[in-house]
């Protein structure tokens, strides 16, 4: 198993140029998460999915858009990059549990994409 | 919303010494928490839960204290080592929709 994997690690782009991050996961998760972390600052949930063909706003959705068209895969797009998107960009995936102990569990993630708006 | 809180954002102990990392949150309704490890240049990578049925769950060298009363948990490490030095992020569940992340608490392991 690959577990998550983000595509691409590095990126740098200009002022109101657009990009899409790709998110994979082999584990059959049903969640799946994009965040991002600043400096010196916890993880910021953008958007998440709580299945194949749904998508919810996050802490911080503005300026960005998502689609989870397959289950195994999260994007995250960006239509006109700014200097305040300027960050490291975190996938996550985590599996849903039943009975007794219902409820979502431990989030995987994946190793990151390092973006850089000039 | 919802928010997550570290008394202490840096942490400095000596290798072989025992750490405590602390974490308030405010959602009552939680139902789940998660200590992650996050070394430099990673992801954040799972290291402990538990549910709130429980206050008490134990690892390898660590344990997880829940305190639903006051709405606190603990990350413990015995014998902390020179490989535990890293930034510690506590979790919550949110409405069993996402996680609400603290922001960290960055461990460090002197010699």
């Amino acid at each position: 198993n690959a577990g998550v994997t983000q595509t691409p690690k590095f990126r740098v782009l200009k002022t109101g140029q657009s990009m899409t991050l790709l998110c994979a996961q082999d584990m059959n998760h049903e969640y799946m998460y994009w965040y991002r972390q600043d400096p010196g600052m916890g993880l910021r949930l953008i958007h998440y999915s709580v299945g194949e063909g749904t998508t919810a706003k996050g802490e911080v959705p503005d300026g960005y858009n998502v689609s989870r068209l397959k289950k195994q895969n999260f994007l995250l797009g960006l239509e006109s990059a700014a200097p305040s998107q300027t960050s490291v960009y975190f996938c996550a995936s985590s599996y849903l549990v039943s009975g007794r102990a219902a409820g979502i569990n431990e989030q995987f993630f994946g190793p990151g994409t390092r973006l850089t708006v000039l | 919303g919802e928010s997550v809180g570290l008394h202490l954002p840096t942490l400095s102990v000596q290798e072989g010494d025992n750490s405590i990392i602390n974490c308030a949150y405010s959602n009552s309704a939680s139902d789940y928490f998660i200590w992650y490890k996050q070394e430099s240049g990673k992801g954040p990578q799972f290291i402990i839960d538990i549910r709130s049925n429980m206050d008490k769950r134990q690892g390898q060298r660590v344990t997880v204290l829940l305190n639903k009363t006051v709405k606190h948990l603990s990350l413990q490490i015995a014998a902390t080592q020179p490989g535990d030095s890293a930034v510690y992020f506590c979790a919550f569940d949110n409405y069993g929709q996402n996680f609400v992340f603290g922001p960290g608490t960055r461990l460090s392991v002197l010699p």
